[in-house]
């Protein structure tokens, strides 16, 4: 069963900040999703990627498979930005039937 | 706004009893998956259904199930309910294998 492991737990910046989160896990797996989750608690999926790099708007998304490690930015981080940011990979090394497993989350909180 | 609805948006019950949370998934969706999120647990998978069928389970209890419908429709059924139950529960669609779309969820408090 893969397991995730997400730092930092908690990221306080100031607006404008580059930010940076990162993910590992165990088992090697399909693709990784990247959720956001603000303190109403709706959950917005941000990204899914199997490889290499993806861009939307002010965030960047990377894999490296090898390694078994993700990275979410936030550039110009704005207060909108605070949030909870959440890793998660299939549970198992499969992948479409598989539910997700879920980092713990980054608790991140952009001051003005 | 994901296009996956979920009802009630929120339930309160007592121990002992039990509820009915329901799911409509984006159109053209044939994947619903559950998910419980709790304070001590966090997020966690309960099960999966693929255009009516099971396809993978989780942690789910067996006190709880569920069941996807011919329109696509899903429900998560929790029985003899305890205070540990209390949680927010989402469901996700997507095309299989695919990025999935999460719902508002729904919080049940168990008293």
């Amino acid at each position: 069963k893969n397991e995730v492991e997400q730092s930092p737990q908690n990221l306080t910046a100031q607006e404008g900040e580059f930010i940076t989160i990162n993910c590992s896990y165990s088992v090697g797996i399909s693709a990784l999703h990247w959720l956001q989750q603000h303190p109403g608690g709706g959950i917005v999926s941000l990204f899914m990627l199997s490889s290499g790099k993806k861009k939307h708007g002010r965030l960047i998304a990377t894999i490296n498979i090898q390694e078994k490690h993700s990275s979410l930015h936030i550039t110009a981080s704005h207060p909108r930005d605070s949030a909870v940011y959440i890793c998660a990979v299939p549970t198992y090394s499969g992948g479409g039937a598989d539910g997700l497993t879920f980092g713990k989350g980054t608790h991140l909180i952009i001051q003005p | 706004d994901s296009g996956v609805t979920q009802t009630p948006k929120h339930l309160i019950t007592a121990t002992g009893q039990r509820v009915t949370l329901r799911c409509s998934p984006r159109s053209g969706d044939l994947s619903v998956y559950w998910y419980q999120q709790s304070l001590d647990q966090g997020l966690q998978f309960l099960i999966h259904y693929y255009n009516g069928e099971e396809r993978a389970k989780g942690n789910i209890l067996e006190r709880f199930s569920a069941q996807q419908f011919p329109d696509l429709h899903s429900e998560l059924n929790l029985s003899s309910l305890e205070l540990g139950d209390s949680a927010l529960y989402f469901c996700a669609s997507s095309v299989f294998a695919h990025e999935q779309f999460f719902g508002p969820g729904t919080r049940l408090t168990v008293l």
